[in-house]
């Protein structure tokens, strides 16, 4: 079956400007996450979705930082006036398990590159 | 704090040879260790997932062992091969059990 998707799978926008990344789950998944990789840092933790449940939102670096997730599907992770420390590539992962013993599985991610 | 180490950070292997990838983590409280293969410009691929009460998983020439109370798990590839080349990263969750720390990882080249 299709596994996780994301798009665009490439962005380039300019300092200041918003950008919104999309993350469509392998279907039937209940938990959702999104991870930042940028080079020096290695792969860190953003935000996690279980269902209708308040969202974990401890990993967001900043209160430009923003994601939904709509109808328990897909997800959109906005960024606000963006800054060039913002460049890295944002993954996506979904589990079908309720977390703890969940194995997740991630998309291609979406490398955004601000300028 | 969970901090999660990975070593060595880059190894270069002849084709045929076993080899071990080690991670170590500094909180043994985990819900499930995870190992994954990330290709250059690629997302991550999972290869193998220890839950806390598991010593050890299989899949094909990939064996984990996951040692909880002295915080280690290592990687063995068996008869390694050039499509083996990647970055391996592995991965703990945290002490809610939901997201996943990462070491840095380590790239491995296998030459034919």
């Amino acid at each position: 079956g299709a596994g996780v998707s994301q798009s665009p799978s490439n962005k380039v926008t300019e300092k200041g400007k918003d950008v919104e990344l999309r993350c469509d789950p392998i279907s039937g998944h209940t938990a959702l996450y999104w991870y930042r990789q940028s080079l020096g840092q290695g792969l860190e933790f953003l935000i996690y979705f279980q269902g209708n449940s308040a969202p974990d939102k401890s990993g967001l670096p900043s209160d430009r930082f923003s994601a939904e997730r709509t109808g328990g599907s897909v997800s959109t992770l906005t960024i606000q006036r963006t800054q060039q420390e913002d460049s890295a590539v944002y993954l996506c992962a979904s589990s079908g398990h309720r977390g703890r013993f969940g194995e997740q599985f991630f998309g291609p991610g979406t490398r955004l590159t601000v300028l | 704090k969970q901090e999660v180490t990975q070593i060595p950070a880059a190894l270069s292997v002849p084709e045929g040879e076993n080899l071990v990838l080690n991670c170590s983590f500094t909180d043994s409280a985990i819900y499930n260790l995870q190992w994954f293969r990330q290709d250059p410009g690629k997302g991550l691929t999972s290869l193998l997932l220890i839950q806390s009460s598991q010593r050890e998983q299989t899949s094909g020439r990939l064996n984990a062992s996951l040692d909880k109370s002295s915080g280690r798990s290592t990687l063995y590839i068996a008869a390694s091969q050039p499509g083996d080349s990647a970055t391996y990263l592995c991965a703990v969750t945290d002490q809610a059990g939901t997201a996943l720390i990462f070491g840095k990882g380590t790239t491995l080249s296998v030459s034919s």
